[in-house]
């Protein structure tokens, strides 16, 4: 069965260290892998995505993920995090079985502190 | 800019009524989606469009129809509002010929059943 996980359902970090939120997955073939962010009382934004090509991804906001196929995790970083990050990330995973859906994990809160 | 609107932010409902939530996007996208977000349970799929008139169920349609007479609204139905129906909703939408491209949320509705 197609799935994500996000093994940790809350992480925090200091002010200005550098941050991961992990991923892991499994699906059949090649994914398509995605990070989403939510703040509170709104619906999720758009962060980065990896289709294929370079393993490091960057996106909005300073964020990268790395993919990595032998591990099949799409860990979330960045080098220097800031309070305004913190925020609910979900990591999803496109369904390969010739559906339109994406299968999420279960979030993970990220804090940081000031 | 691109955008799905969810008509609103906040609802508060009594058990029994019957409950319209609407979704509109903007973007001419085929795939609409509804979810519903619960702490610890991430985003669960409750139905989902692939076209006008066309529906399929989700992972958790009990106590939900939805509706799509027009390409660009999805409306989500509570038959019979219930307070475990207390929820944030997602509304999302996707193209078919991008759909590499993930999801476009809307904002979500908070709906409280008392």
């Amino acid at each position: 069965a197609q799935s994500v996980a996000q093994p940790e359902d809350q992480v925090n970090v200091a002010e200005g260290n550098p941050l991961t939120v992990k991923c892991t997955y499994s699906v059949s073939g090649n994914p398509y892998l995605f990070w989403y962010v939510q703040y509170p009382n709104r619906g999720l934004q758009f962060l980065l995505k990896y289709i294929t090509g370079d393993n490091l991804v960057k996106g909005s906001y300073g964020f990268e993920a790395e993919f990595n196929k032998s591990q099949t995790s799409f860990h979330l970083k960045k080098p220097s995090a800031l309070v305004s990050d913190s925020a609910l990330y979900f990591c999803a995973v496109r369904d390969m079985t010739g559906t339109y859906k994406y299968i999420f994990g279960t979030g993970t809160r990220l804090k940081v502190l000031a | 800019d691109v955008k799905v609107t969810q008509s609103s932010r906040y609802l508060v409902k009594r058990t029994g009524e019957k409950v319209f939530l609407e979704c509109v996007q903007d973007m001419d996208h085929e795939n609409m989606f509804w979810y519903r977000q619960d702490p610890g349970l991430g985003l669960r799929l409750i139905y989902f469009s692939y076209d006008v008139k066309m529906k399929e169920k989700g992972d958790i349609p009990e106590g939900y129809s939805v509706s799509r007479e027009k390409k660009e609204r999805f409306s989500l139905i509570l038959e019979s509002a219930s307070t475990n129906q207390t929820s944030m909703y997602l509304c999302a939408s996707s193209s078919k010929s991008a759909g590499n491209y993930g999801y476009t949320f809307g904002s979500g509705t908070r709906l409280t059943v008392v």
